[in-house]
């Protein structure tokens, strides 16, 4: 039974460039949450998402990122023209369509470096 | 907004020890306290959670209480191992909904053998 996977594991783009980050949710889960992580910080909670919607993007930056998970694939999160300040690692965790779903299960995360 | 604080920061015990690490929250509407083990270079990992119906939950060495009138609730780890070294984080979040874990700093666990 696999986990949440994410990839790349790590990512270095430069100043300008853009990245995407893939998460796939554990199988017969269907909510995706996004997450950053900065260093000796805690998760900050960026978007929250389920097939084809995006519920709360509350926590997402207005402008660079965005956000999606399509009806077939993984969730992407998106950086556009990145700067050093989106450096951290991110996390996507996912949980399932019953009750409860409180439980959120994260994948291993993905580390970008903007040089 | 939701906000969790968590105590210690850092945190060393001897092998052997126990441990406990703080939180509190100040939205008493907040009814789902997990807590996260991450390691290094790894996603965090549900350890144990609890839920405003309940005071404590114990599984194995780790046991969680949450005191829902002063708003904290705490991890206790006993007879600490090695392999129990990690940055441990708690949440809490509201059920129903869209579900969003406020999440403390971390605790870095340090378990000298």
């Amino acid at each position: 039974n696999a986990g949440v996977m994410q990839n790349p594991r790590h990512l270095v783009r430069r100043r300008g460039q853009e990245a995407r980050l893939r998460c796939s949710p554990m199988k017969g889960h269907s909510h995706v949450y996004w997450y950053r992580q900065l260093p000796e910080e805690g998760l900050k909670f960026m978007v929250y998402l389920q097939k084809e919607n995006i519920i709360d993007e509350s926590g997402m930056p207005k402008e660079r990122f965005s956000a999606e998970f399509p009806k077939e694939g993984p969730s992407i999160l998106r950086i556009q023209q990145v700067v050093r300040g989106d450096s951290a690692a991110y996390f996507c965790a996912s949980s399932s369509t019953g009750v409860p779903t409180y439980e959120q299960y994260f994948g291993p995360g993905t580390r970008l470096t903007v040089t | 907004g939701e906000n969790v604080e968590q105590h210690p920061s850092t945190l060393s015990v001897q092998e052997g020890d126990s441990a406990v690490i703080k939180c509190t929250y100040s939205d008493s509407a907040s009814n789902y306290f997990p807590w996260y083990k991450q390691e290094l270079g790894k996603g965090p990992q549900l350890i144990i959670d609890i839920r405003s119906n309940v005071g404590e939950k114990k599984d194995q060495r780790i046991a969680v209480t949450l005191n829902k009138t002063a708003k904290h609730f705490s991890l206790h780890i006993t007879e600490t191992q090695p392999e129990d070294s990690a940055v441990y984080f708690c949440a809490a979040s509201m059920s129903g909904g869209s579900y969003i874990p406020t999440f403390g700093r971390g605790t870095s666990l340090i378990v000298h053998p």
